[in-house]
């Protein structure tokens, strides 16, 4: 069974600081690997995605992930925190064998992220 | 390009009634999928849709249940409902099976009363 665990149910930076949120998976199979925004009230926005193509993933709004099949993790960072970063984010992982994904997003329980002035 | 749809946005019902939930996918996408989240539960997959067919069921009750129409947009129904029902309830949809990734709508807030 696959699972995500994310490391920091919150993380609060200054502003201009590096946004570093973790997230660990456990897959039987190479998985798909995503990373969600969710604002307040809204719904999930895609900020980037890995499908075993290069392991550096660069995404919207400056943000980028690493795969790491080693360690079995998949952390997303973001050089300079804005303002406009704070919403809470969501790990996703979904079983990708052979293309075929069985339709299940499993996601990790959030990370709230405040930026300060 | 239009992104997934919900409708509607808020809804409030009363403990025992129906609730019935739409969601119009991207244009193109055959796959829709539905999730659940509650307070303090998350985010927990409840059905996914493809083709017109039930591919894939969460770990929920049969009181939810849903379809796809030939358009490939889908409704929810949550039947007798339950006050732990209330939750927002967010639609998905893909290209193929999602190896592109899911395009998400804003949501229905279901709250039961």
């Amino acid at each position: 069974a696959q699972s995500v665990t994310q490391l920091g149910s919150h993380v609060s930076v200054s502003e201009g600081a590096l946004v570093l949120l973790r997230c660990n998976y456990s897959s039987s199979v190479p998985p798909y690997l995503f990373w969600y925004v969710q604002y307040p009230n809204q719904g999930l926005q895609l900020l980037l995605k890995y499908t075993s193509a290069a392991t550096l993933v660069k995404g919207i709004n400056g943000f980028e992930a690493e795969f790491k099949k080693s360690e079995t993790s998949f952390h997303l960072t973001k050089p300079s925190a804005h303002m406009s970063d704070a919403a809470e984010y969501f790990c996703a992982v979904s079983e990708g064998a052979g293309g075929t994904s069985y339709g299940k997003l499993t996601f990790g329980q959030g990370t709230i992220l405040t930026v300060h002035p | 390009e239009a992104g997934v749809t919900q409708s509607p946005t808020h809804l409030i019902k009363t403990r025992g009634q129906q609730a019935t939930l739409r969601c119009s996918p991207i244009s193109g996408h055959t796959s829709v999928y539905w999730y659940q989240q509650a307070l303090g539960l998350g985010l927990q997959f409840l059905l996914w849709y493809d083709e017109g067919e039930e591919r894939n069921r969460g770990n929920f009750p049969p009181r939810f249940s849903g379809r796809q129409f030939p358009n490939y947009s889908s409704e929810l129904n949550v039947n007798a409902l339950e006050l732990e029902d209330s939750a927002l309830y967010l639609c998905a949809s893909s290209l193929g099976q999602g190896a592109h990734g899911y395009t998400f709508g804003s949501g229905t807030r279901l709250t039961v009363v």
